[in-house]
């Protein structure tokens, strides 16, 4: 069964403009999370999404935004990129089952200047 | 609120030496607990987890025992290798939810 994908891998964006990263989960999974990786900050949860709806969310500004279609693609997006916001992007997938265990994509490495 | 607490790193051992990273959680409820692994350049990979208490996690050697009395579930292995050498990570989860609270993580570098 093929991993968790996201694309792209890496990404140079300039302060004030905005990305939107993209994440396929695993065949199967209908759950799919974010989390936002810095060495200041450690990893910290951006949201998730189930059935095309928003099910949890961190403590992120309005920026950060998100959604999922109904293959359970899931994609991010951040607008007015600022400085603090280079990191590496990670999505995890999961089956809707417990201990609804998450498997981790590669990340998308985000550098803003 | 909830937290998780991981000892500090960087763990400097030679191989075949035994292995030990603390970490401690503060939870209001009855989460599951999760070892994640991430070696240089990719994501996390899910090593072993427990989903209450006294429940051991076990894979690759690696080992961790629920210990809801100490609120701890610390990662043991008998004896590294050079290949283990990666940033280790303790996490909690609510079934209900999807956010994973992680613990700062633990560099392990292993030595031949």
């Amino acid at each position: 069964k093929a991993g968790v994908t996201q694309t792209p891998r890496y990404l140079i964006k300039t302060r004030g403009q905005q990305v939107t990263l993209s994440c396929s989960p695993i065949s199967g999974h209908r759950s799919v999370s974010w989390y936002q990786q810095t060495p200041g900050q450690g990893l910290q949860f951006l949201f998730e999404y189930f059935s095309e709806t928003q099910r949890n969310k961190g403590n992120f500004p309005g920026r950060f935004s998100g959604r999922q279609f109904s293959n359970s693609r899931s994609e991010m997006n951040v607008s007015t990129l600022e400085l603090g916001d280079s990191a590496l992007y990670l999505c995890a997938s999961s089956l809707a089952v417990v201990p609804y265990e998450q498997y981790f994509g590669p990340g998308t490495r985000l550098t803003v200047t | 609120g909830d937290s998780v607490t991981q000892m500090e790193g960087p763990v400097t051992l030679s191989e075949e030496a035994f292995l030990t990273i603390n970490c401690t959680y503060t939870a209001t409820g009855y989460p599951s607990l999760f070892w994640y692994v991430q070696y240089p350049g990719e994501g996390l990979q899910l090593l072993l987890k427990a989903t209450k208490a006294d429940d051991k996690g076990s894979n690759k050697g690696f080992e961790a025992t629920y210990r809801k009395e100490t609120t701890s579930f610390h990662l043991e292995k008998g004896s590294v290798q050079v290949s283990d050498s990666a940033v280790y990570f303790c996490a909690l989860k609510y079934n209900q939810g999807g956010k994973l609270i992680f613990g700062q993580g633990t560099e392990l570098s292993v030595k031949p």
